[in-house]
């Protein structure tokens, strides 16, 4: 157990819908990573957030957007969702000083959109 | 740009026998290299890291790494494998900042199939 938390561990909906994905990271970690995994993608950096605050962004579409909460959960809204945006979503934390340790990753939330 | 190469997608080890899977990285500054292993249907699972110091990182499960600068690698090895080490594995690097670790690159991932 990596210590991350997310839920739902599987939507199903359908295009045009909206959905959130909810990820609490390992207890004392201030850095949430969202990472989407697909077939055709690979595993992909969406965005990460700092203590609250948005720190990098990847290849996150503009549909799709994030936040970290005072309690250091984030989530990740998905808006107006299309067939290819099926995939594998998941969440890591790291500890988010300067030492490094590596990133943590939840079991992933897995998004079906019919 | 960061990236990751993991030039074999399937590789079939048969139970017992030693493993190598292989990594390159392409990183502008110093690198912090990962392997990462994913069973099916599961999360990422941290088997070891890279950051400075000994070259040769000892990781989970008895699998083991080394970084070669030269050669721009990090290759994972096990001794002996067993079945349960079946699954994908995925070399990742990032970096450093005063907000902990940056975005991770991921290589393709390499399937590992154990025959008994």
């Amino acid at each position: 157990d990596s210590g991350v938390t997310q839920t739902p561990k599987h939507l199903i909906t359908a295009t045009g819908q909206r959905v959130t994905l909810r990820c609490s990271p390992r207890s004392g970690d201030l850095s949430v990573y969202w990472y989407q995994q697909s077939l055709d993608q690979g595993l992909q950096f969406l965005i990460q957030y700092y203590n609250g605050e948005e720190r990098a962004k990847g290849n996150i579409l503009e549909r799709f957007s994030a936040q970290q909460f005072p309690d250091l959960h984030s989530e990740l809204n998905l808006s107006s969702l299309e067939l290819g945006d099926s995939a594998l979503y998941f969440c890591a934390s790291s500890h988010g000083d300067s030492t490094g340790g590596g990133q943590y990753f939840g079991a992933g939330t897995r998004l079906s959109v019919l | 740009a960061q990236s990751v190469t993991q030039p074999d997608i399937h590789i079939t080890v048969s139970e017992g026998a030693s493993l190598e899977l292989r990594c390159n990285y392409s990183y502008g500054a110093t690198p912090y290299l990962f392997w990462y292993v994913q069973s099916p249907g599961q999360g990422l699972q941290l088997l070891l890291k890279y950051f400075s110091g000994d070259t040769l990182v000892q990781g989970i499960k008895g699998f083991e790494a080394e970084f070669k600068r030269s050669q721009s690698s990090f290759n994972l090895r096990k001794p002996s494998v067993h079945w349960s080490d079946a699954a994908e594995y995925f070399c990742a690097v990032g970096g450093i900042s005063n907000f902990g670790n940056e975005k991770l690159t991921f290589g393709t991932g390499t399937r590992l199939t154990i025959i008994p």
